[in-house]
């Protein structure tokens, strides 16, 4: 569900070392799933998706993984870069009625270590 | 491709005044249409949102409001404004499921 009152985690990398984010995610009618960055002081833009029928997709330098047994989801950055400090959030498209809305999970903030 | 513009992009107000907060979208026409609020260092929670004109839906009862009055137009309201109005407003429009994002208003009600 969502965790908007939370403050948000952060993971630390080391420049050059891959890294993992993770997120969990509450409900069985999503059949999409998302990842987004955002910059400070800047609306979250698209990484990567995919569909609940899948368990792995790969763009460049990443690649998200998704367990519906457990609900989990999680983004994995290779080689990771200083232009890659962010906040980083996962999301759901929920589909009810005649509608279908995104909700955001919990944010993770990467700060890359030189 | 789409774009997405919102303003003012910066606001501060006082307490107990309204609130008006534009979104139009440009390059598509028929959008889902999205607001969300972002308070400092934490995650997006969806506010409102429409699947068409005048099709409005909310999310968390508050003291604000969304109108949309044209296709692509996107209005978020308040007539009083809380301390806790105070965040990060993002509009989205959703094109075959991707969300974009505009650049946001920042409010602070004081």
């Amino acid at each position: 569900g969502e965790s908007v009152g939370l403050h948000l985690p952060t993971l630390s990398v080391q420049e050059g070392d891959n890294s993992i984010i993770n997120c969990a995610y509450s409900n069985s009618a999503s059949d999409y799933f998302i990842w987004y960055k955002q910059e400070s002081g800047k609306g979250p833009q698209f990484i990567i998706d995919i569909r609940s029928n899948m368990d792995k997709r790969q763009g460049q330098r990443v690649t998200v993984l998704l367990n519906k047994t457990v609900k989990h989801l999680s983004l994995q950055i290779a080689a990771t870069q200083p232009g890659d400090s962010a906040v980083y959030f996962c999301a759901e498209n929920l589909i009810y009625s005649s509608a279908s809305k995104i909700i955001f999970g919990s944010g993770t903030r990467l700060s890359i270590r030189p | 491709s789409q774009t997405i513009h919102q303003w003012p992009a910066t606001l501060v107000q006082p307490v107990g005044s309204p609130l008006s907060l534009e979104c139009t979208v440009e390059g598509t026409s028929n959008p889902n249409l999205y607001w969300y609020r972002q308070a400092a260092g934490r995650g997006l929670q969806l506010l409102f949102y429409s699947v068409g004109i005048g099709q409005i839906s909310s999310e968390v009862p508050q003291n604000l409001s969304a109108s949309r009055p044209q296709d692509r137009q996107f209005i978020l309201s308040s007539k009083k404004l809380l301390l806790s109005d105070s965040g990060f407003y993002l509009c989205a429009c959703k094109i075959v499921g991707e969300l974009f994002f505009g650049e946001g208003s920042r409010l602070t009600v004081l």
